[in-house]
């Protein structure tokens, strides 16, 4: 049974610092790797979609990285700013596009 | 490009009532998926499907729950009766029958149960 963990559970930076979030799974047997951003009371807005076959994607100030060898997978923030304030969930795609999730990390960024 | 659309967006019930949430997925996706999500943890598929037959269905608590998909469009989750422990963000979600493109998830419906 596939099984994903995210440190920190938490984490608080002060503005303008770069940060990686981290996100870990037991499985290497997956399809894609997704990380996904929530907002107090909101659902949850895709960042970035990783494909099993790539290393990483990139989207303005974020990184996402896949080492599915290892089972893991990094998001790194550039540059952070307080509108970054969010949880951060990273989810992986196995079977038959199902999504199994971490417990997310949730970052605040403070001005 | 409309989202996903679910509604109530809130609700508040007594134990051992009934509840029931809809969910409207983009236009063209052919899978669609309902998720609980209890505060403070990830989310927790419970049931998906393509078209309007059911893919997984595992993780559904199939005494109190039910769910179904009309025309292969909308959908509807119900729980009949609610337990305390039903208290939840209930999140649907879609996406194309395609690997290459990931999820699209609903601002969710926040059921609390008293």
């Amino acid at each position: 049974k596939q099984e994903v963990t995210q440190i920190p559970a938490a984490l608080s930076v002060p503005e303008g610092e770069n940060l990686v979030l981290n996100c870990s799974f037991t499985d290497s047997a997956i399809y894609n790797l997704q990380w996904f951003r929530q907002d107090p009371g909101k659902g949850l807005t895709s960042l970035l979609l990783i494909q099993s076959s790539q290393r990483e994607q990139t989207s303005g100030r974020l990184n996402a990285s896949l080492d599915k060898s290892s089972g893991r997978s990094t998001l790194y923030i550039a540059a952070s700013q307080p509108g970054d304030s969010a949880t951060y969930l990273c989810a992986v795609g196995e079977g038959a596009q199902k999504l199994v999730f971490g417990q997310g990390t949730r970052l605040t960024i403070n001005p | 490009e409309a989202g996903v659309a679910q509604s109530p967006r809130y609700k508040i019930i007594e134990k051992r009532q009934s509840v029931a949430f809809w969910c409207n997925p983009i236009s063209g996706h052919a899978t669609l998926y309902w998720y609980q999500q209890i505060l403070g943890q990830g989310p927790k598929l419970l049931i998906q499907f393509q078209n309007n037959g059911v893919v997984d269905d595992s993780q559904l608590p199939k005494d109190r729950f039910s769910a179904e998909r009309l025309k292969g469009v909308d959908s509807t989750l119900k729980i009949q009766p609610a337990k305390l422990e039903d208290s939840a963000v209930y999140l649907c979600a879609s996406s194309l029958s395609n690997r290459l493109y990931g999820y699209t998830f609903g601002s969710g419906t926040r059921l609390t149960v008293v």
